[in-house]
């Protein structure tokens, strides 16, 4: 098993331009969710999954998409990238819900310029 | 609402003391579970711990053990014998039973000193 994929590794973008961060995670997993990670900040929750075709906002939703259509992918769209969305980000998957060992990807770092 | 303290920022130590790494949580719920996550500094997190409300007994791995108390809404995380590799930033993190949702502490960084 692959575990927890994310891509890219590391992106640079502009103010304004859009891109989405991939998630995939190859354990049957039901919940799926995104933190990101900023300096003394810990993780925060950005969105989350229970399923196929049903997602929530965690903490920190503003500037973020998502979608899961299928319970493998749970990919995490920037629309208009701003500044203050540079940040680490992680994708995590679990069993069951939140409270459920959560397994993390490799992480995204991202940087707008 | 659930809540995650980690009042340490940064610890340093040098190899071979104990440190603790002090968690406290808030919560309304008489049913959650509480984690302890390593983050070294390669980035990726590692999970360390997993305890649920009902059972308060302390936990040892090797190294490493947690002491639960309900009490003081506590759940600290001590190293005992410091390693360099021990070094990393460390998170405490709660899930109410009836939550959907994953709270994280701030984290503490962990520097062990040769």
């Amino acid at each position: 098993n692959a575990g927890v994929t994310q891509t890219p590794k590391f992106q640079v973008l502009k103010t304004g331009q859009s891109m989405t961060l991939q998630c995939a995670q190859d354990m049957n997993h039901e919940y799926m969710s995104w933190y990101r990670q900023d300096p003394g900040m810990g993780l925060r929750l950005i969105h989350y999954s229970v399923g196929a075709g049903i997602t929530d906002q965690g903490e920190v939703p503003n500037g973020y998409n998502v979608s899961r259509s299928t319970t493998e992918d749970f990919p995490l769209r920037l629309l208009s990238a701003a500044p203050s969305q540079t940040s680490v980000y992680f994708c995590a998957s679990s069993h069951g819900l939140s409270w459920e060992t959560q397994y993390f990807g490799p992480g995204t770092r991202l940087l707008v310029l | 609402a659930q809540k995650v303290t980690q009042a340490q920022t940064e610890i340093s130590v040098v190899e071979k003391e104990d440190v603790t790494l002090d968690c406290v949580y808030e919560t309304r719920d008489t049913t959650y579970y509480l984690f302890w996550y390593k983050q070294p500094p390669s980035g990726e997190l590692v999970f360390l711990i997993r305890r649920n409300s009902f059972d308060e007994q302390n936990e040892i791995s090797g190294r490493y053990s947690w002491n639960f108390q309900k009490s003081t809404s506590s759940f600290n995380f001590t190293i005992t014998a410091s390693q360099v590799v021990d070094s990393a930033v460390y998170f405490c993190a709660l899930s109410e039973g009836g939550s959907e949702k994953l709270v994280f502490g701030k984290g503490t960084k962990l520097t062990v000193n040769p």
